[in-house]
């Protein structure tokens, strides 16, 4: 696709219910990135990945919080056990940056997946 | 601790009127800085990126932002708002090369 897409774009779940969020970056990036937002914030970073390997995951929350990307393109965002805190926009990003910090590379977001944990 | 700050929640700008948006930065090395836009459903789209060199850089949809470095600032600015303006504006700074950290936005209105 053109952009980055996210799935679902809304999920409603009951507490104590696992949920897993997908990205699927834009063709050939490398990098992709999961964010976290609150409502009245600013999105807030969870995880990181150059291809297929986790290279940052310090703001994760907790451990019921994991992330993969098996193949280094579609990534799955679990959140497992799911509170209501836990509800928010969970947007992903993807980018070509391969770690140069003299030519970072935009980064491009998706829509994000709604979820509310009722 | 590297931050941002957006003292600002919400703006309200009249149509043609000229804006400025604040950004505050706390980040002891060099700074990649970044102004994002939020429109309702969209997914954020950048507007201008500061790395180095000179500290007035121009972006899309005709903001610029000017970068102080003995102010750790970022303001972003546009000289005449549309009303096709009226969105979310996020100033970020990266550190470590990759993680983003992102203020807390300020909500743009724009009024007839």
């Amino acid at each position: 696709g053109a952009g980055v897409s996210q799935s679902p774009r809304y999920k409603v779940t009951k507490r104590g219910q696992d949920v897993a969020l997908r990205c699927d970056p834009i063709s050939g990036h490398v990098s992709l990135y999961w964010y976290r937002q609150a409502l009245g914030q600013g999105p807030e970073f969870l995880t990181y990945f150059n291809y297929e390997a986790q290279q940052d995951k310090s703001g994760l929350p907790n451990d019921r919080f994991s992330a993969e990307r098996p193949e280094g393109s579609i990534s799955t965002l679990t959140i497992q056990r799911t509170e209501q805190r836990d509800s928010a926009m969970y947007r992903c990003a993807s980018s070509s940056y391969r770690g140069s910090l003299i030519s970072y590379n935009e980064q491009f977001f998706g829509p994000g997946t709604r979820l509310t944990v009722l | 601790a590297q931050s941002v700050t957006q003292p600002d929640i919400h703006i309200t700008v009249s149509e043609g009127a000229s804006l400025e948006l604040r950004c505050n930065y706390s980040y002891g090395a060099t700074p990649y800085l970044f102004w994002y836009v939020q429109s309702p459903g969209q997914g954020l789209q950048l507007l201008l990126k500061y790395f180095s060199g000179d500290t007035l850089v121009q972006g899309i949809k005709g903001f610029e932002a000017e970068f102080k470095r003995s102010q750790s600032s970022f303001n972003l600015r546009k000289p005449s708002v549309h009303w096709s303006d009226a969105a979310e504006y996020f100033c970020a700074v990266v550190v470590g090369g990759f993680k983003t950290i992102f203020g807390a936005g300020t909500r743009l209105f724009v009024k007839a």
